[in-house]
């Protein structure tokens, strides 16, 4: 069983729908980073986050450590949204520790 | 310019050549990692380093090695490529709140 596991694996939504990314990790962390891959295969940090809430215009990450499981919501979504994205638990630096595991991703598909 | 960069971008190769694939970062970072990505896998550890004088193998090092030149520079080699470490290769930098990616490159080995 992966340790950080993503849902669904693929994803596709009309322009301006609600769209929903799970992740669950069963591996102790201090932060989870969801990250942006586009088409051309570059990768973008878009949060990190430890608890709570973040919010960057129409994207909001939300985290629960009790329940080990972050979301990822797109607001109004747009064509360009389209990608793969990723989430990946970090446990924390110190010792061998300091490496993040990445879930498999999820393939974003939004079309107009 | 961009924070991390790679070189090559592309590259094609074979079996059994020596390649070396290298990376520099602008971010002033200590932290540096090598990945490699797989369709189906996900992104996988190869080695990491904390520090010039740090280095780790990471999930998956058989088969590559690894030198941190100084603290902006970060190279992966391949003694002997095979073809199935074709794959896409990312350099990234790491702060306390953010991982930064290298545009990666595209390693084929015939």
């Amino acid at each position: 069983k992966n340790e950080v596991e993503q849902s669904p694996q693929n994803l596709t939504a009309q322009e301006g729908e609600f769209i929903t990314i799970n992740c669950s990790y069963s591996v102790g962390i201090s932060a989870l980073h969801w990250l942006q891959q586009h088409p051309g295969g570059g990768i973008v940090s878009l949060f990190m986050l430890s608890s709570g809430k973040k919010k960057h215009g129409r994207l909001i990450a939300t985290i629960n450590i009790q329940e080990k499981h972050s979301s990822l919501h797109i607001t109004a979504s747009h064509p360009r949204d389209s990608a793969v994205y990723i989430c990946a638990a970090f446990s924390g630096y110190g010792g061998s520790q300091g490496n993040l595991i990445f879930g498999k991703g999820t393939k974003l598909s939004v079309k107009p | 310019d961009a924070d991390v960069t790679q070189t090559p971008r592309n590259r094609i190769t074979k079996t059994g050549k020596r390649i070396m694939l290298e990376c520099s970062q602008t971010k002033g970072h200590d932290r540096m990692y090598w990945y490699r990505q797989d369709p189906g896998l996900g992104l996988r550890l190869i080695y990491y380093s904390f520090d010039v004088k740090d280095i780790n193998k990471g999930e998956i090092s058989d088969g590559y090695s690894v030198s941190r030149q100084a603290q902006a520079k970060f190279s992966l080699s391949l003694e002997s490529a095979i073809p199935n470490q074709t794959a896409l290769y990312f350099c990234a930098t790491s702060s306390a709140d953010e991982q930064f990616f290298g545009p990666g490159t595209r390693l084929t080995v015939l």
